[in-house]
C-alpha cells in the first residue's frame, strides 16, 4: 500500500497567485481530510469528506480556500489568492470509515507551502 | 472548549536513556488517546491508542498510560535510540468515531549521541 500521497512535496509562490495541493487518498478509504500545521496552532482541521461529499468545512479559513473531492481517489485544496499567512505545511489524511464511525486517521506526507 | 496541553515543548536527552513526555486533556466526551510520532518532514504516524477503559498500552519501546479521572497521559520511552528524535503528538477524539479530533502542539524530542 503506498499510503497517502500528496502533490507538491514543496510549493513556494508570491502573493496573489493561485495554488493548487493535490492529494490521493488510501484505495478503500472513504473519508479524506485536510488540515494545516503551523508552529503557533498545531494541526488544525480545515475540512472533512466523507464518500466524496463535504461534510465539515467549518475550518476553512475563509472564501480564499476551497476544497474538492470529484472521486474516490483524488481531492485538491486550492488557494486563491494566497497570502504570506497561508505558509504552513499542508497535510491530507484519509481514513476508513462506516456510517458515521470514522476510523484511525492515516496522514500523507504533507505539502509545505511558503508564500512569499 | 477541547484542549491537549503538551509539555515539555521540547527535550534533549542522550542515547540510550528513558524520557517521558506529558500530555492533559480537556475533552468531553471522552472516546480515545492516541500518541503519533512525526519524523521531520513526514506526516504523523499513530504510536498507540487508548481508550477510557484502558491504564497502559506498549508498542515496542514506547509505553504510552493513561489515567481518566485525571484526564492525564504519558508517554514513556524506554532506551533512546537516535531515530527517536521526532515530534510526539497526543491527540484525542470525542466521541465513539468521531472525526474530530484535538490535537496538542506536540513535544519535540532530540536525542543525541
Amino acid at each position: 500500500d503506498a499510503g497517502v500521497i500528496q502533490s507538491p512535496r514543496h510549493e513556494v509562490t508570491e502573493m496573489g497567485q493561485e495554488v493548487t495541493l493535490r492529494c490521493k487518498p488510501i484505495s478503500g478509504h472513504n473519508s479524506l481530510f485536510w488540515y494545516r500545521q503551523t508552529m503557533m496552532r498545531g494541526l488544525e482541521l480545515l475540512i472533512y469528506f466523507n464518500n466524496n461529499v463535504p461534510i465539515d468545512d467549518s475550518g476553512m479559513p475563509e472564501d480564499r480556500f476551497s476544497a474538492k473531492m470529484p472521486n474516490a481517489s483524488f481531492s485538491t485544496l486550492k488557494i486563491q489568492p494566497s497570502e504570506p499567512r497561508d505558509s504552513a505545511v499542508y497535510f491530507c489524511a484519509s481514513s476508513r470509515s462506516s456510517g458515521r464511525a470514522v476510523g484511525e486517521q492515516f496522514f500523507g506526507p504533507g505539502t509545505r507551502l511558503t508564500v512569499l | 472548549k477541547n484542549q491537549v496541553e503538551q509539555s515539555p515543548q521540547s527535550l534533549i536527552i542522550l542515547e540510550g536513556k528513558n524520557c517521558t513526555l506529558q500530555c492533559n486533556y480537556t475533552v468531553s466526551p471522552f472516546s480515545n488517546l492516541r500518541w503519533y510520532k512525526q519524523d521531520t518532514g513526514r506526516g504523523p504516524v499513530s504510536l498507540t491508542i487508548m481508550t477510557f477503559s484502558e491504564n497502559t498500552k506498549s508498542n515496542g519501546r514506547y509505553t504510552a498510560t493513561l489515567d481518566a479521572d485525571t484526564k492525564q497521559s504519558s508517554l514513556h520511552i524506554t532506551a533512546s535510540q537516535l531515530s527517536d528524535s521526532a515530534s510526539y503528538i497526543c491527540v484525542v477524539s470525542a466521541g465513539a468515531g468521531s472525526y474530530q479530533l484535538t490535537f496538542g502542539k506536540g513535544t519535540k524530542l532530540s536525542v543525541i549521541p
